[in-house]
């Protein structure tokens, strides 16, 4: 298996444009997973899907943000508009019912 | 609330042992997870206690202790490749399906020759 795999790894945008973030999970995975990390607050869960359906959002920071997951084998993360405090390290990770997978990472800086 | 804290650096020598510790404060406990981190690479799981006492695994154990929110992760036989953030974090039973994962700051191990 190939892991979480998630596009783009880096992405530089401007404040106000909008910026989607793709995950595709470990196949048979039930559970995904979208985190943001920052040196200021750390690793923070945004929201979780179990078998496609939204579980838990109540990390998402704000009407800004918002998930997706229309199959088993992909999410998105969307943030319109962005802003430059939007700026991090966002992780996707699946999950059988255990340890966690975390993708690589897509390196997001607002400008 | 919810609240993990963890030692923000440690310094530890090669070949040698150091302790990690922990300590939590979350409306539920569903699992007490480490997970390692490399500079610029994502987090990779290490441990995961649920009942109380002692995990090893290979150079990697992980204590937990339910009572006190305290758990520790010891790595023995320090290699440079070591070098990196460890993330102590805890699946709160809170909301539906209880896997609702905090993490704790993390401690940067900076291993010496």
């Amino acid at each position: 298996d190939a892991g979480v795999i998630q596009s783009p790894r880096h992405e530089v945008t401007e404040m106000g444009q909008e910026v989607t973030l793709r995950c595709k999970p470990i196949s048979g995975h039930d559970y995904l997973f979208w985190y943001r990390q920052t040196m200021m607050r750390g690793l923070e869960l945004l929201i979780y899907f179990n078998n496609n359906v939204p579980i838990d959002d109540s990390g998402m920071p704000e009407d800004r943000f918002s998930a997706k997951m229309p199959n088993a084998s992909f999410s998105t993360l969307k943030i319109q508009p962005s802003e430059p405090r939007d700026s991090a390290v966002y992780f996707c990770a699946s999950s059988p019912q255990g340890d966690q997978y975390f993708g690589p990472g897509t390196r997001l800086l607002v400008l | 609330g919810q609240n993990i804290d963890q030692p923000t650096e440690m310094t530890a020598t090669e070949g040698a042992i150091v302790q990690i510790n922990c300590t939590y404060q979350t409306s539920g406990f569903n699992g007490l997870f480490w997970y390692q981190q490399h500079a610029g690479e994502a987090p990779t799981f290490l441990s995961y206690n649920v009942l109380d006492g002692l995990e090893e695994k290979g150079r990697f154990s992980s204590f937990l202790s339910r009572s006190k929110g305290y758990s520790y992760l010891l790595l023995k036989e320090l290699q440079m490749k070591d070098s990196a953030s460890y993330l102590c974090a805890v699946r709160d039973t809170a909301g539906n399906y209880g896997q609702n994962f905090v993490f704790g700051p993390g401690t940067r191990l900076s291993v010496l020759p």
